[in-house]
């Protein structure tokens, strides 16, 4: 299976919001509510961010919120925060007991 | 408090063999299914492999199966990989992360990653 496709990189200033996508295909993404997020500072461990496309794990911020339709999810992040600027992964079921990941999207908070 | 910790990585000729470990603390690592991924140099995350609570089931990527193996110890807390037949293109950061408890799907919480280096 190909990776999910992400945009290499997304800007915005504080206090703005923005949006990640995350295209699949019928077999993954637009089959599955199986869409998660992760948020990722270099040199640290990866953060769940949104699971089952839209929820959030207890202790993340109510900025971040998800969304599905077709065979695309959507993260956006609003009120962008300097702490915001990292990488961010979709994932999404793909049947047959994997996991695909994107190739991840850097955020820059200008 | 929660937290996994990788090690195990390192240089490795190709055609060779590693194991890699994660220890797992403060939470009851039996109860929970465990997965291996990776993230191979200016790449995105690639899942390599997963292992029910029990271990009676074991799933992995296409690109590692054959060659790759996962397994856990539950009187020492421990996760490993052992990989085998290794190619250059295996060369990547090594993470272990947590199920969250029910979803195979997701995973909450991670480690630091060990890194693996296949020189040809």
């Amino acid at each position: 299976q190909s990776a999910l496709t992400q945009p290499a990189s997304v800007s915005g200033s504080p206090g703005q919001s923005i949006t990640i996508s995350c295209t699949g295909t019928s077999s993954d993404v637009g089959v599955y509510n199986y869409v998660s997020w992760y948020q990722h500072h270099p040199g640290k461990a990866p953060q769940l961010v949104i699971f089952e496309v839209s929820s959030r794990p207890s202790g993340v911020s109510y900025r971040f919120s998800g969304s599905k339709s077709g065979n695309t999810a959507s993260l956006t992040i609003s009120g962008l925060q300097a702490e915001d600027e990292a990488d961010y992964y979709c994932s999404s079921y793909a049947g047959s007991n994997t996991l695909i990941f994107g190739g991840g999207t850097k955020v820059t908070v200008l | 408090q929660v937290q996994l910790l990788e090690s195990g990585g390192g240089v490795v000729q190709a055609g060779g063999s590693l194991r890699l470990s994660c220890e797992a603390s403060g939470f009851t690592f039996s109860n929970f299914g465990m997965h291996w991924v990776r993230q191979a140099p200016g790449k995105g995350l690639e899942w390599v492999a997963f292992i029910r609570y029990d271990g009676s089931n074991k799933y992995y990527a296409d690109s590692v199966k054959g060659r790759f193996a996962i397994f856990r110890d539950k009187s020492k807390n421990t996760l490993y990989l052992q990989l085998n037949s290794l190619r250059v293109e295996d060369t990547a950061m090594y993470f272990c992360a947590k199920e969250l408890i029910g979803y195979f799907h997701y995973m909450d919480v991670w480690g630091k990653g060990t890194t693996v280096t296949v020189s040809s």
